[in-house]
């Protein structure tokens, strides 16, 4: 299994700042992926994050907005620029363990309110 | 597209009863499917993870099962408890193991003592 920890566990900021929130894995993963999770909603996928190269993003979300760093196997971060009140929503961090089942873990998720 | 449906949306039970969730998907090409619980304002817990080759997996009081063929997953919970209360997600992965997970909106949960 792998064990997932983000910082901050949540924040309130104000509108056109920007907030990067840090990922943590216990353990080597083959795949980290970023989520966001609106009030009442289920999870969509923002992009996955590719050591040592560009992100991938999902349809709708673009680097401008959430830039994507992976520097190693076990580090992440997502930045979320420029924030409007819609940007208020839970980001979550996933991984896929080098287990070879592809089970997929997430961490605690960053709640994210912008004023 | 990979789409993912669960019902109920939502479910109330008394504490001590048996329970079914479903969950059913469009694409029978899947590499594998996993339940998750979600607590309010909280991440995702991995609950059981079934692969395409398997039937069902159990873990402690829950049982998942998985019909491939037909689209279907059942997530069964016995003798419920007020601690089960959350919102439980079933996902599926299409091919294997670079593909995305596609999420269902969940299930949310009630167990009244």
């Amino acid at each position: 299994s792998a064990v997932i920890s983000q910082k901050p566990s949540r924040d309130i900021c104000q509108r056109g700042t920007s907030l990067t929130i840090q990922c943590q894995v216990d353990s080597q993963v083959t795949m980290m992926f970023w989520y966001r999770q609106q009030p009442g909603q289920s999870l969509t996928l923002i992009a996955t994050a590719n050591q040592g190269s560009e992100a991938t993003y999902e349809s709708g979300f673009v680097i401008d907005k959430f830039p994507i760093s992976r520097p190693n196997l076990t580090f992440s971060t997502l930045t979320v620029s420029n924030m409007s009140p819609e940007d208020s929503s839970i980001y979550l961090c996933s991984a896929i363990a080098r287990t070879g089942t592809y089970e997929q873990y997430f961490g605690p998720g960053t709640r994210l309110t912008v004023t | 597209k990979q789409e993912v449906t669960q019902i109920p949306a939502a479910l109330s039970v008394p504490e001590g009863e048996n329970l079914v969730l479903n969950c059913s998907f469009t694409d029978s090409a899947i590499y594998n499917l996993q339940w998750f619980r979600q607590d309010p304002g909280k991440g995702l817990t991995s609950l059981l993870l079934i692969q395409s080759s398997q039937r069902e997996q159990t873990s402690g009081r829950l049982n998942a099962s998985l019909d491939k063929s037909s689209g279907r997953s059942t997530l069964y919970i016995a003798a419920s408890q007020p601690g089960d209360s959350a919102t439980y997600l079933c996902a599926v992965r299409l091919s294997s193991g670079y593909s995305t997970l596609t999420f269902g909106k969940g299930t949310m949960l009630l167990v009244s003592p």
